[in-house]
């Protein structure tokens, strides 16, 4: 199957700075990239999509001005935790689909905020 | 709105034993999609199958066999002659497809006992 590449697989930070997470599709285009959320021993909820060159949507309760998402290349789609804190402390996995395709997933983020 | 009821919490059997895990779901659309991944702990999702809703076919593949229901809008996974290796979070989903995202079910926790 094809290849999605998240990174880094794990992230500390101190609570207040910004994180960002990457997910690449490395031997495809993906048109449309999903992130989900998993807290522990949970399932994952998705968050948003977004599509490439266009503004992301967000599920609803998801702040779009906390977990900012940018998919500015066929290739690539970033999402930055803005501002984090303890309760942003999760596992956060994306997925890229390309045309026609289904969708694959990268590997996740442990992100963990102290 | 799309819903996912994995009723098993967990499971533990013995080695060698058959185990199946129920998936129920609910939906508007005519056309959509099931899926079942697999985590270990490690956390990344493994995919194992994907079933449209028009293609009613029983699959087997190897110790694996999922039983699609269209009747009572379920899709059971089995595992044959269970393995200690199979002991992970299985998740069941669905997807609308388009630009759809998935739902996920809350999992089930499947330990094999040696």
């Amino acid at each position: 199957g094809a290849v999605v590449s998240q990174h880094p697989s794990r992230v500390i930070c101190k609570s207040g700075t910004s994180v960002k997470i990457e997910c690449r599709s490395l031997d495809f285009q993906a048109t449309t990239m999903f992130w989900y959320r998993q807290f522990p021993k949970q399932s994952l909820m998705l968050m948003a999509t977004s599509n490439e060159g266009s503004k992301a949507t967000y599920e609803q309760g998801v702040e779009k001005d906390k977990f900012l998402i940018n998919h500015a290349s066929l290739t690539l789609s970033t999402l930055t935790v803005t501002s984090a804190h303890p309760e942003d402390s999760s596992f956060y996995i994306c997925s890229a689909r390309g045309r026609g395709t289904e969708a694959f997933f990268g590997q996740g983020t442990r992100l963990t905020v102290v | 709105a799309q819903k996912v009821t994995q009723a098993q919490t967990e499971i533990s059997v013995v080695e060698k034993e058959d185990v199946t895990l129920d998936c129920v779901y609910e939906t508007r659309d005519t056309t959509y999609y099931l899926f079942w991944y697999k985590q270990p702990p490690s956390g990344e999702l493994v995919f194992l199958i994907r079933r449209n809703s028009f293609d009613e076919q029983n699959e087997i593949s190897g110790r694996y066999s999922w039983n699609f229901q269209k009747s009572t809008s379920s899709f059971n996974f089995t595992i044959t002659a269970s393995q200690v290796v199979d002991s992970a979070v299985y998740f069941c989903a669905l997807s609308g497809g388009g630009a759809d995202g998935l739902t996920f079910g809350k999992g089930t926790h499947l330990i094999i006992q040696p």
